[in-house]
């Protein structure tokens, strides 16, 4: 098992261009989540998915965009980058909301905006 | 407002135990999590706890006092693979997991 894909790795983009970020499990997990991580800050949750065909808005989700159209896939766009979108993005999966939710996460998507 | 703090950074040498706190102001409570993260690497699950007292996991424990906003991560025989960040998350009353800014360990020989 793969676990949790994330790609690509590494992006750097310009002011005002788009991108997606592309998120694989093959756990067969129901919630999927999309993390940024920033110097001195804690996770914040951008958008998360507690299914197929479902997305709903996190702490931070301004700026981002989520679909889900596949169970095993959660898509991260990003329409007009801005500098403060410069950040490292995790993407998780979790089997539930129960009282026991561990995440496991991908490896991480650094991007750059200038 | 919700929050988690957790000191910035610590050091230890190896083969020595070190303690790692984290306390909590959160709407609700759903359980405690540790998670370790290595430089550059994604996040790994190290505990949950959600009932008061002492979970043990090899060379691992997590502590929990829910009526003290309080948990500890206790690292015994250090290591040098240890260096790394741990992260302290507390799921609250919407089984959202708020993070705090993790803990910096450095461990020395």
């Amino acid at each position: 098992n793969a676990g949790v894909t994330q790609t690509p790795k590494f992006r750097v983009l310009k002011t005002g261009q788009s991108m997606t970020l592309l998120c694989a499990q093959d756990m067969n997990h129901e919630y999927m989540y999309w993390y940024r991580q920033d110097p001195g800050m804690g996770l914040r949750l951008i958008h998360y998915s507690v299914g197929e065909g479902t997305t709903a808005k996190g702490e931070v989700p301004d700026g981002y965009n989520v679909s889900r159209l596949k169970k095993q896939n959660f898509l991260l766009g990003l329409e007009s980058a801005a500098p403060s979108q410069t950040s490292v993005y995790f993407c998780a999966s979790s089997t539930g909301t129960g009282a026991y939710n561990e995440q496991f996460f991908g490896p991480g998507t650094r991007l750059t905006v200038l | 407002g919700q929050n988690i703090d957790q000191p910035t950074e610590m050091t230890a040498t190896e083969g020595a135990i070190v303690q790692i706190n984290c306390t909590y102001q959160t709407s609700g409570f759903n359980g405690l999590f540790w998670y370790q993260q290595h430089a550059g690497e994604a996040p790994t699950f190290l505990s949950y706890n959600v009932l008061d007292g002492l979970e043990e996991k090899g060379r691992f424990s997590s502590f929990l006092s829910r009526s003290k906003g309080y948990s500890y991560l206790l690292l015994k025989e250090l290591q040098m693979k240890d260096s790394a960040s741990y992260l302290c998350a507390v799921m609250d009353s919407n089984y959202q997991l708020i993070w705090g800014a993790g803990t910096k360990l450095i461990i020395k020989p």
